[in-house]
């Protein structure tokens, strides 16, 4: 079974709003990232955060990770149409495995 | 850069066919793997290689075999083809395995279809 798993499915926001989606994983990780997919496309690298951190910011995204609750958030503030795409959450053991989430597809409407 | 280049990009089978799904990258990384993505789906793990000569199996490896005999190509063999396996391969690469925090860098797929 996968060791990310994503919520919600599916988010549709207007231009200007907040999106948060969350991700949870099963076993003890080193780090976790995020990914975007845009359709058609590979998945391009986001953010990363290490077991031993709580929250990073880079530009607009903002994840934050609690390992008691094996969850983490990616918050992306003042969204654009052109942040539609999906999300992925990779969780990364110390097994050299990346297991991915089945992601969220995020609508930003214009 | 090229990053990590796919070939082909679509491909069609019969069942029974095999074929070989081409990954090259050009930035000289350690670790490269191979996903596949079913609709609506996250990726999982099919192979993954540490080094040239190095391999191992992955979440769902079976049907496939893989090889590593230079840094820059990670080919993926399908042997007999089978409608179950109809999907979009990604093959990723990166300086080290995903435990050190590295990224992956990605290829734009190849979409498989077997009939």
């Amino acid at each position: 079974s996968q060791q990310g798993e994503e919520d919600p499915q599916a988010l549709s926001i207007q231009e200007g709003e907040n999106a948060t989606m969350n991700c949870s994983y099963k076993t003890s990780i080193n780090n976790l990232q995020w990914y975007r997919q845009n359709s058609g496309r590979g998945l391009v690298h986001l953010i990363l955060i290490r077991s031993n951190e709580r929250e990073k910011h880079s530009g607009r995204l903002r994840v934050t990770l609690d390992t008691s609750k094996k969850s983490s958030s990616l918050l992306i503030t003042a969204s654009r149409a052109a942040d539609t795409a999906s999300y992925f959450c990779a969780a990364n053991t110390n097994a050299g495995k990346s297991t991915f989430g089945d992601g969220t597809t995020l609508t930003v409407k214009p | 850069n090229a990053g990590v280049t796919q070939t082909p990009k679509f491909q069609v089978l019969k069942t029974g066919q095999s074929m070989t799904l081409q990954c090259a990258q050009d930035m000289n990384h350690e670790y490269m793997s191979w996903y596949r993505q079913d609709p609506g789906m996250g990726l999982r793990l099919i192979h993954y290689s540490v080094g040239a000569g190095i391999t191992d199996q992955g979440e769902v490896p079976n049907g496939y075999n893989v090889s590593r005999s230079t840094t820059e190509d990670f080919p993926l063999r399908l042997l007999s083809a089978a409608p179950s396996q109809t999907s979009v391969y990604f093959c990723a690469s990166s300086p080290m395995d995903p435990s050190g925090g590295q990224p992956q860098h990605f290829g734009d797929g190849t979409r498989l279809s077997i009939l």
